[in-house]
């Protein structure tokens, strides 16, 4: 059972589009994170979201973490080609066994010139 | 700091054989996690280490699978012995005082077991 709920699993859309992305769960988190992967590379993280209801912005990326802090999306405004890559979303839960950094599948984004 | 520094980068073996995967966490990080990556399973958390102490192996799939940390600069993963269905990206990460904070990952080690 996968904890984090990430959708769409991919993604393709043309340069200066617009999207959005979720993650989502049933359980709470005390926290949720956003990464970026290249292929090749490690995840990058892009945000930490702390607050039920945060709404945090990083350029073009715009990320809110749910009032419940079970979910979470990523919305990007007028997609570039640097945006391509995986993104996941990761969480550590609340209560009864606090595993840490818990990460989703993933949507793998294409962004064409 | 050189970031989080896994080898090798990549490791073709075949069925069977002993394989050592092997991680330095940035200097002075507490915590170093194991994860494995496929298109499948997503990334998983396989063990994570705070201060060289196992805190929780449960994410290992089977008793081939070990992990040690002898001393804050370095953890090994070892898989004995492999088979096919453990080829996958194989990443380390540190992190510094509290899971709230940023997450660095190595490169990864692409396994392949034939």
């Amino acid at each position: 059972t996968q904890l984090l709920e990430q959708s769409p699993q991919f993604l393709s859309i043309q340069e200066g589009e617009n999207l959005t992305v979720y993650c989502n769960s049933s359980s709470v988190f005390s926290s949720l994170q956003w990464y970026r992967q290249e292929p090749g590379e490690g995840p990058v993280l892009l945000v930490t979201v702390v607050t039920g209801g945060e709404v945090k912005k990083l350029k073009r990326l715009t990320f809110q973490f749910g009032d419940a802090r079970k979910d979470s999306s990523l919305h990007i405004t007028a997609a570039q080609p640097g945006d391509t890559g995986l993104y996941l979303c990761a969480g550590d839960i609340v209560a009864g066994g606090n595993t840490p950094l818990v990460f989703g599948k993933g949507t793998r984004l294409s962004v064409i010139a | 700091d050189a970031g989080v520094i896994q080898s090798p980068r990549h490791e073709v073996t075949e069925m069977g054989q002993e394989v050592t995967l092997r991680c330095k966490p940035i200097s002075g990080h507490d915590y170093l996690f194991w994860y494995r990556q496929t298109m499948m399973r997503g990334l998983e958390l396989l063990i994570y280490f705070n201060n060289n102490v196992p805190i929780d192996d449960s994410g290992m799939p089977e008793d081939r699978f070990s992990a040690k940390m002898p001393n804050a600069s370095f953890s090994t993963l070892k898989i004995q012995p492999s088979e096919p269905r453990d080829s996958a990206v194989y990443f380390c990460a540190s992190i510094l005082g509290s899971v709230l904070t940023e997450a660095f990952f190595g490169q990864g080690t692409r396994l392949t077991v034939v």
